[in-house]
């Protein structure tokens, strides 16, 4: 099945520097992946829409200037947490479309990246 | 928007069967999804109902009835590797077909 790859799957980095999250669809080409946001014990939070060669869609409340995201290839989308501040520790998991199965395993998640900012 | 709600918590027995239930509002509902999630790890899909029904896949299933804007999972045979967190999530046709999860129920399988 669909396999979605995402880097790191943890790191620790000290306030105020940047830190890029990488997710990639291995086996299949992605036009459209998401990112959400996870905190302790609660829901996932869908952060933003990514879509190939476009500017992403960030839902309501999410700083695009804070988080950005960039899907410059079909396989590939970024997101980079800018000038990382202590609250912004949190598990962020990417999720790729499968275009081709939108069916039953139309969506499949990268493993996650525990992000710790001290 | 979007909304749902599920229980937060669940507590079974091993060799039980639990119904955890989802109730959702949007208005491009598309479909709805299950998912698990285990402590520390990322949500693995179980099973995804567009159409009213039941779905069975082995020990789990799905049900969805759109009239009501219902849904719910049923676990049969409750193991101990059970116990996790079960999301209900829909998927929305407006804004590329994005997946809005429900807060989640946590689920203790006791032996």
């Amino acid at each position: 099945g669909a396999v979605v790859s995402q880097h790191p799957s943890w790191v620790i980095c000290k306030s105020g520097t940047s830190v890029k999250i990488e997710c990639r669809s291995l086996d299949f080409q992605a036009t459209t992946m998401f990112w959400y946001r996870q905190f302790p014990k609660q829901s996932l939070m869908l952060m933003a829409t990514s879509n190939e060669g476009s500017k992403a869609t960030y839902e309501q409340g999410v700083e695009k200037d804070k988080f950005l995201i960039n899907h410059a290839s079909l396989t590939l989308s970024t997101l980079t947490v800018t000038s990382a501040h202590p609250e912004d520790s949190s598990f962020y998991i990417c999720s790729a479309l499968d275009p081709f199965n939108t069916g039953l395993d139309g969506y499949t998640f990268g493993s996650g990246t525990r992000l710790t900012v001290v | 928007g979007q909304s749902l709600e599920q229980p937060s918590e669940v507590t079974a027995v091993e060799g039980a069967i639990v119904q955890i239930n989802c109730t959702y509002q949007t208005s491009g509902f598309y479909g709805l999804s299950w998912y698990q999630q285990h402590d520390g790890g990322a949500p693995t899909f179980l099973s995804y109902n567009a159409l009213d029904g039941l779905e069975e896949t082995g020990r789990f299933s799905s049900f969805l009835s759109r009239s009501d804007s219902y849904g719910y999972l049923l676990l049969q045979e409750l193991q101990m590797k059970d116990s996790a967190s079960y999301f209900c999530a829909v998927r929305d046709r407006t804004g590329g077909f994005k997946t809005i999860f429900g807060a989640g129920t946590r689920l203790f399988v006791k032996a």
